[in-house]
């Protein structure tokens, strides 16, 4: 398995709280993504990162913002966390992003986020 | 703009009855379309990629297929641990920093 670890794996917490995700990978891989996961709409891209301090907004970014410090830890932090962002929340890695043609993603375990 | 869908959203088969799960797209140029598995509370796992019309790939009783509107993702002889959801998603020419996925196929094969 990719050496990806999501914390907490379970959160629950109140409307108008900030909540803070983190992705830590020991893979040494260029490229993080958060991805946000409910039933009906599949894996929607809410940010990403191609390299330390360099991130991008996914098709879901509002309301979300990200931090890329060090290579192996991808922040993702709701400032003002609301019901509709109650959600599961997957981290995943890749080596060369879309540069590569046979790139694939690997994902973490996702975070279960309940905001009441 | 960018789209997958797939269908069906469920499906139920008996161990041993083979089926196709479908994934179509809307893209702008395709640089690559990716299967996933995905067990229950688990990260999507990845299958297959593949790359253009005609292209086949192939691992233990899953065979995915490809033309220029849809994959294909053929199951021979299920069995109850190939039960899981199942997700497609493309990377295009124009944007391959990003992968769009589908809702996926829950797919449940009975003993």
């Amino acid at each position: 398995d990719a050496g990806i670890t999501q914390s907490p794996r379970h959160k629950v917490t109140e409307t108008g709280t900030p909540v803070t995700l983190r992705c830590h990978q020991t893979e040494n891989h260029r490229y993080m993504y958060w991805y946000r996961q409910d039933p009906g709409h599949g894996l929607r891209l809410i940010h990403y990162s191609y390299g330390v301090k360099d991130t991008d907004k996914g098709e879901v970014s509002d309301g979300y913002s990200v931090s890329r410090s060090k290579t192996e830890d991808f922040l993702l932090t709701l400032e003002s966390a609301t019901s509709s962002q109650t959600s599961v929340y997957f981290c995943a890695i890749s080596p060369q992003g879309g540069a590569s043609t046979n790139e694939k993603l690997f994902f973490g375990s996702g975070t279960q986020l309940s905001v009441l | 703009e960018d789209q997958v869908t797939q269908s069906p959203e469920a499906l139920r088969l008996q161990e041993g009855e083979s089926s196709s799960l479908n994934c179509s797209y809307t893209v702008s140029g395709l640089r690559g379309l990716f299967w996933y598995r995905q067990d229950p509370g688990k990260g999507p796992e990845f299958l297959f990629t593949l790359y253009s019309a005609g292209e086949e790939k192939e691992k233990e009783r899953l065979k995915a297929t490809l033309t220029k509107k849809e994959s294909f993702l053929h199951i021979t002889a299920p069995k109850p641990e190939d039960s899981a959801t199942y997700l497609c998603a493309v990377q295009a020419e124009t944007s391959y920093d990003k992968v769009i996925f589908g809702p996926g196929t829950s797919l449940s094969v009975i003993p």
